[in-house]
């Protein structure tokens, strides 16, 4: 009955290092989304999953961003050439149905990032 | 495009009444949600709202009319622990998926 876990809790790297960030979904939730939040700001979408496809990676900022859902649970968030900018908190969230009227999202924790 | 907008910050006093307002455009809207985040944790799920109308839950209720695109959070008997942020966020179901899109947050504080 474990909820949405994400590890590491604290990153800490310096500008242009590579970074993975992990997400295990509460079992059985097929929806998986990843959100960038900073100081003062509402989380910031990046990517929603449905299974194992990125059903919308919209708001991945740019290609130095990238995830993956291969077996339709855990999900890493991938960082190339970390800068500055990227500091911030990202929050991943997981729900059971993606056609269901009410569609309540589940947050993890979060994995603080900073780039130094 | 996509608008959320919600105060940056309210002040009220314990046991008073408080009503957070969310004003939104989105081209493919599916659902209102409320969520309550505390200073360094996650934001936790508070409401949600599909159809016009109030829906209540104890001390929380929380409204919405599509046609204005517009809904508020309602938080009654407040209690120094409702201090927090309370995130508006509407489900867009434009584009055949389902993401989620957050205003800023309002920050709550309850003063003794």
């Amino acid at each position: 009955g474990a909820g949405v876990s994400q590890t590491p809790s604290n990153k800490v790297t310096e500008k242009g290092k590579y970074v993975e960030l992990r997400c295990d979904p509460i079992s059985g939730h097929t929806a998986l989304y990843w959100y960038r939040q900073s100081l003062g700001q509402g989380p910031e979408f990046l990517i929603y999953f449905q299974g194992t496809g990125a059903a919308d990676d919209s708001g991945l900022p740019n290609d130095r961003f990238f995830a993956v859902r291969p077996e339709g649970s855990v999900s890493t968030l991938k960082i190339q050439r970390t800068e500055r900018g990227d500091s911030a908190v990202y929050l991943c969230a997981s729900s059971f149905l993606r056609g269901s009227p009410f569609q309540e999202q589940f947050f993890g924790p979060g994995t603080r990032l900073t780039v130094l | 495009g996509q608008n959320i907008d919600q105060p940056t910050e309210m002040t009220a006093t314990e046991g008073a009444i408080v009503q957070i307002n969310c004003t939104y455009q989105t081209s493919g809207f599916n659902g209102l949600f409320w969520y309550q985040q505390h200073a360094g944790e996650a934001p936790t799920f508070l409401s949600y709202n599909v159809l016009d109308g109030l829906e209540e839950k104890g001390r929380f209720s929380s409204f919405l009319s599509r046609s204005k695109g517009y809904s508020y959070l309602l938080l009654k008997e407040l209690q120094m622990k409702d201090s927090a942020s309370y995130l508006c966020a509407v489900r867009d179901g434009a584009s055949g998926t389902y993401k989620y899109i957050f205003g800023t947050g309002t920050r709550l504080k309850v003063l003794a």
